[in-house]
């Protein structure tokens, strides 16, 4: 089993949906949880960044953490063509050494 | 906000040659930073942590004579692929943390075709 699971997609929205990723993980040790956009060949960028549960929202974005269920979800209102790319999840313990999922290729259709 | 610069966005080399790869953090000090690999259509895979000033720390199953990394300064990690073949053919990112309570920010990536 690997430690954070993430849908691979892909995942195709119309315009203006609202679209739903999540990630699930096994370590309890994570503390930071983190998602990135990633554009084709290129670097990831980061999203969101949050410590512990909680929700944290920015702009279109909303990231939610639920530590006793080990999972988190993003949250995308009001899709656009530009956001169409693969988000990956990641996460981190105190020691700071990030693990990924294996990202969710989404799709928004104008 | 803190960025990383990642230089050549892409390279192709010839079989048994060698390609060095740089990541540049431009307005903060890295004491840490990250390399790591993809293949298309995969996540993010870590190759190894790069400590400023020691040793970097490999991940298992990658070959530390072959992927040499220095980290020489506070701004500075290199990743050299050494005699490189067309298996090592790959999207390799740096990534570095921005203070305890940022997140890491990833350089843009450099594409390594191997012929």
């Amino acid at each position: 089993q690997k430690e954070v699971e993430q849908d691979p997609g892909p995942l195709s929205v119309p315009e203006g949906a609202i679209v739903s990723l999540n990630c699930t993980y096994s370590n309890s040790a994570f503390q930071y949880f983190m998602w990135y956009r990633q554009y084709s060949r290129k670097g990831p960028e980061l999203l969101m960044y949050t410590y512990s549960s909680g929700n944290k929202e920015d702009g279109r974005f909303t990231a939610q953490v639920d530590k006793s269920s080990k999972y988190i979800s993003l949250f995308i209102r009001d899709s656009q063509p530009s956001d169409s790319a693969t988000y990956l999840c990641a996460m981190s313990s105190a020691a700071r050494q990030l693990t990924f999922g294996s990202g969710t290729q989404l799709t928004v259709l104008p | 906000g803190a960025v990383v610069s990642q230089h050549p966005s892409w390279v192709i080399c010839k079989s048994g040659t060698s390609v060095k790869i740089e990541c540049r953090s431009l307005d903060f000090q890295a004491t840490t930073m990250f390399w790591y690999r993809q293949f298309p259509k995969q996540s993010l895979m870590l190759m190894a942590t790069s400590n400023e000033g020691s040793k970097a720390t490999y991940e298992q199953g990658v070959e530390k004579d072959k992927f040499l990394i220095n980290h020489a300064s506070l701004t500075l990690s290199t990743l050299t692929v050494t005699s490189a073949h067309p298996e090592d053919s790959s999207f390799y990112i740096c990534s570095a943390t921005v203070g305890r309570e940022g997140g890491y920010t990833f350089g843009s990536g450099t594409r390594l075709t191997v012929v």
